[in-house]
């Protein structure tokens, strides 16, 4: 079965500090990488997606993330954070291989900000 | 803003209740998935609805169940609620044949 792992469930960071956030995922065939973000009060938004390609992807509001698979990694980075990315981040893999698309989520990393 | 649209935003039950949430899909998507967020966690896959027909479930007990109506909306159900069903539920909407799945703002259920 699939799994994804985020190791870090809570991130407390200076504006300006660089960011990385780890995510680790469990399966053998081909996955959809995914990184959503969720701010306080809203709803779950994409921050960007890997399906082939370059392994390194960016995303909006200045984030990137690079897929290793040989690591079956998806680490999401910005190299300077603002107190507006104060949120919660969810890493998420897919795959089409059971004939529909579901998505398996990490628990989430909760990133504090501060001013 | 993702076009994607829950009603309601909060619910109180109480155990043994029953209860329906719906959703509308984004302009266009055909497919609808739900999720279930507990405290704490992320989502959860509950099932997956294309053409009103579930083509694919996660592992929920059949108490959940669902329905995809011919403009795209659709519904979940959860019978006989339990304190562990309390969590935030989740719509998410996708074209056909698209891998990118947008979510709605959730329903937030309390089950008493």
């Amino acid at each position: 079965a699939q799994s994804v792992s985020q190791h870090n469930h809570h991130v407390i960071l200076s504006e300006a500090a660089s960011l990385e956030l780890g995510c680790n995922y469990s399966y053998g065939g081909t996955v959809n990488l995914f990184w959503y973000v969720q701010y306080p009060g809203q709803h779950l938004q994409l921050l960007l997606k890997y399906f082939s390609g370059d392994p390194l992807v960016k995303g909006i509001k200045g984030f990137e993330a690079e897929f290793i698979k040989s690591k079956f990694s998806f680490n999401l980075r910005k190299p300077s954070v603002q107190w507006s990315d104060t949120a919660e981040y969810f890493c998420a893999v897919s795959s089409m291989n059971t004939g529909f698309q579901k998505l398996v989520f990490g628990t989430g990393t909760r990133l504090l900000v501060s001013p | 803003e993702t076009g994607v649209t829950q009603s309601p935003t909060h619910l109180i039950k109480t155990r043994g209740q029953q209860v329906t949430l719906r959703c509308s899909s984004q302009s266009g998507h055909n497919t609808v998935s739900w999720y279930q967020q507990a405290l704490g966690q992320g989502p959860q896959f509950i099932f997956q609805y294309y053409r009103e027909e579930e083509n694919g479930r996660g592992n929920f007990p059949p108490r959940f169940s669902g329905l995809q109506f011919p403009n795209y909306s659709s519904e979940l159900n959860v019978n006989a609620l339990e304190l562990d069903d309390s969590a935030l539920y989740l719509c998410a909407s996708s074209g056909q044949g698209e891998e990118t799945q947008y979510f709605g703002p959730g329903t937030r259920l309390l089950v008493l």
